[in-house]
């Protein structure tokens, strides 16, 4: 089945610096991905939407200056956390559609950021 | 938000057929059901999808009322490594949101 993975998989960082995640579609083309956070025995929380040559769209509530998304090609998608700090310490998990598929999210491993 | 309830969990003999409940009674004509399972620390694993036809596949079967309202996924044989938190889901304009889930725990 399609694959969709995440770099790196686990991250440790000092509180104020900015982290990058990346997302990778490995054996289709994916239009549009998708990025969620995950806390401790919490369900996955959708973040934004990540648009191939476009601008992400935001859920509520989530800070797009904090959380910058970049979706350069057809393939790859970033998630940058910035200036982050311990409350932003979660497992992040991006999904991916194939273009023109209509059907199943294909989901990567997650990333788990640790601040501190 | 999400638009499924699903109970917080279940428990299930090994060997036995795992029926885990969901209900989505607000769902439009046009909305897929999907069935995703998540294991402790890893990403969602697809299990299947449906829009009004029962569906079966190799991982599992969906059986759906015919008023839509509400689902069912049915794994045949369960084993001990089908314990996860299994989500049902109802696509909300190309996006999948999720709710609570059900813990579902296989027991030996």
């Amino acid at each position: 089945g399609a694959v969709v993975s995440q770099h790196p998989s686990w991250v440790i960082c000092k509180s104020g610096t900015s982290v990058k995640i990346e997302c990778r579609s490995l054996d289709f083309q994916a239009t549009t991905m998708f990025w969620y956070r995950q806390f401790p025995k919490q369900s996955l929380m959708l973040m934004a939407t990540s648009n191939e040559g476009s601008k992400a769209t935001y859920e509520q509530g989530v800070e797009k200056d904090k959380f910058l998304i970049n979706h350069a090609s057809l393939t790859l998608s970033t998630l940058t956390v910035t200036s982050a700090h311990p409350e932003d310490s979660s497992f992040y998990i991006c999904s991916a559609r194939a273009a023109g598929n209509t059907g199943e999210l294909f989901f990567g491993e997650g990333s788990r950021l640790t601040v501190l | 938000d999400a638009k499924t309830t699903q109970p917080p969990s279940m428990d299930c003999a090994e060997g036995r057929a795992a029926n885990l409940p969901c209900n989505h009674s607000t769902i439009s004509g046009n909305e897929y059901v999907y069935w995703y399972r998540q294991i402790h620390s890893q990403g969602p694993q697809y299990i299947i999808h449906g829009l009004k036809n029962n569906e079966t596949n190799e991982m599992a079967s969906l059986i759906i009322t015919e008023d839509r309202k509400s689902s069912t996924l049915i794994l045949p044989h369960a084993t001990l490594r089908d314990t996860a938190v299994y989500y049902c889901i109802v696509r909300v304009a190309n996006k999948l949101v999720f709710g609570a889930g059900t813990i579902l725990r296989v027991k030996s």
